[in-house]
C-alpha cells in the first residue's frame, strides 16, 4: 500500500493480557517510530526504529513494553500483563531516512481498551 | 520549560476570519520545524514545513523566528473544514526524535 498500515485498528482487552500491534511501514522507509496518544493529550515518544535496531528505547513507560522490527520493515509492539492506564491510541510512524528535514507518515493508529 | 509549547485553545472563529497559532521551542539547537494537523479520531498529517525564509501555501503561512524561539501558523479565510487540533513539531540537531506540542485545538463556525 502507499501509506503506513496498522493492525488491528481497535483491541479490547482484559487487565493482565499480552497484546501485540502491528506496524507496516512504507515501503523503503528505514526510520520506524510508536508513539502513544492518550485522550485529549499530546503524543508521546515510545520507541524509535533505524532499520531494524533501537537506538532509542527511552520512552517505553516499563519493561512490560518491547518492541522489534524485522527485515526492516514490520514492527510489532507488545504490552505484556496490559493495565488500564495502557488504554490509548497506539500510533506508528515511518520516515524515509533518519535527516531531521524528513517527513514522518503516520499510520491511523491501533486503540487499545483495557478493561 | 517545557520542550515545545503551545497554547491549546480552543481558538473558536467565523468562517472566513484570519487565526494565528504560536509554538515556542526551548532548545536553541533544533533544526527542522513542521507543523501537522490532526483531525479528531484520525492520525496526524503533515500541513507544512517551515523554512527559515517563511513559506506560504494557499491560505496558510508559516514563519520561523529563531531569535525568539517561536514558529507560528496563519490560516485565512478560514473553511469550516479547517477545524481541527493544529501541532507543531520541532526536530533538534543531532536527536532523531522529533517533539511534538500538545497541539492548538481550532473550531471555524458558520
Amino acid at each position: 500500500g502507499a501509506g503506513v498500515s496498522q493492525s488491528p485498528s481497535n483491541k479490547v482487552t482484559e487487565k493482565g493480557k499480552d497484546v501485540e500491534l502491528r506496524c507496516d511501514p512504507i515501503s523503503g522507509h528505514t526510520a520506524l517510530y510508536w508513539y502513544r496518544q492518550s485522550l485529549g493529550q499530546g503524543l508521546e515518544f515510545l520507541i524509535y526504529f533505524q532499520g531494524n535496531s533501537a537506538p532509542d528505547k527511552s520512552g517505553l513507560p516499563s519493561d512490560r513494553f518491547s518492541a522489534e522490527r524485522t527485515g526492516g520493515s514490520v514492527s510489532t509492539l507488545t504490552i505484556q500483563r496490559t493495565q488500564q492506564e495502557d488504554s490509548a491510541v497506539y500510533l506508528c510512524a515511518s520516515r524515509l531516512g533518519s535527516a531531521v528535514q524528513e517527513t514522518q507518515y503516520f499510520g491511523p493508529g491501533t486503540r487499545l481498551l483495557v478493561l | 520549560r517545557k520542550e515545545v509549547e503551545q497554547d491549546p485553545g480552543p481558538f473558536n472563529v467565523p468562517e472566513g476570519a484570519t487565526v494565528a497559532f504560536n509554538c515556542t521551542y526551548s532548545n536553541s539547537a533544533s533544526q527542522s520545524f513542521f507543523w501537522y494537523r490532526q483531525d479528531c479520531r484520525k492520525e496526524p498529517k503533515l500541513l507544512m514545513s517551515v523554512y527559515s525564509s517563511g513559506n506560504e501555501d494557499g491560505r496558510f503561512t508559516a514563519q520561523l523566528n529563531r531569535a525568539s524561539q517561536y514558529i507560528s501558523l496563519l490560516i485565512r479565510d478560514s473553511k469550516l473544514s479547517d477545524s481541527a487540533t493544529y501541532l507543531c513539531v520541532v526536530n533538534r540537531g543531532g536527536s532523531y526524535i522529533p517533539t511534538f506540542g500538545r497541539g492548538t485545538s481550532l473550531i471555524v463556525h458558520p
